[in-house]
């Protein structure tokens, strides 16, 4: 089973290039999100979705777009990169939003860089 | 704004010994989870407790709810190597829709 896929797994970006960081499931979930790993913080919401052509906003969703035109896929684009964006990204699924009686899967991550 | 504090924030022992993370917050929370993080990957989720009081055990993981559901521990028996890692405590607030994370408690266990 492949679960969540990620790609780029690294990225190194320049002050100001956009990129995208591709997100998949194959476990037809509903639910997807993007959070943000930073050293000495907790994971930190930046989108979610709770089905296909719905997104929401997160906890620090700032320079950042998303899009769920397939139940499948949950695209996270940087629209301009700030060297205050340089991360890891880990796109995450689950059935339903909600968290009890669910698990919550996520990616192997995506380091980004921005200088 | 609801917080969740882990301690310690690194723990470096060796095999064989016993050893006990915790997850604190002011704030009540409706479930609590525990994950693990190895390097170069994403969190794996461990348990979900819900009730005050609750109680699970996976293999040598002994995990605890508090009684007023504003924290919990992870206590390892006997620690492997295997057990290495980055845990991570995660509360869902009275909506259950939001997880609020620590930051963390790193684990190393020396062989």
């Amino acid at each position: 089973n492949a679960g969540v896929t990620q790609t780029p797994k690294f990225q190194v970006l320049k002050t100001g290039q956009s990129m995208t960081l591709q997100c998949a499931q194959d476990m037809n979930h509903e639910y997807m999100s993007w959070y943000r790993q930073d050293p000495g913080m907790g994971l930190r919401l930046i989108h979610y979705s709770v089905g296909a052509g719905i997104t929401d906003q997160g906890e620090v969703p700032n320079g950042y777009n998303v899009s769920r035109s397939t139940t499948e896929d949950f695209p996270l684009r940087l629209l301009s990169a700030a060297p205050s964006q340089t991360s890891v990204y880990f796109c995450a699924s689950s059935y339903s939003q909600r968290i009890s009686g669910n698990t919550i899967y996520f990616g192997e991550g995506s380091w980004l860089t921005v200088v | 704004t609801q917080l969740l504090e882990q301690s310690p924030q690194f723990l470096s022992i060796q095999e064989g010994e016993n050893l006990t993370v915790y997850c604190n917050s002011s704030s009540v929370f409706s479930s609590l989870q525990w994950y693990r993080q190895e390097p170069g990957e994403g969190p794996v989720l461990l348990v979900t407790v819900v009730t005050g009081g609750e109680v699970k055990k996976l293999k040598r993981l002994t995990f605890q709810f508090g009684d007023a559901r504003k924290d919990s521990s992870l206590h390892i028996t006997a620690a492997q190597p295997g057990d290495t890692g980055l845990y991570l405590c995660a509360g869902a607030g009275k909506s259950n829709y939001q997880l609020i994370w620590g930051a963390g408690t790193k684990l190393i266990i020396k062989p």
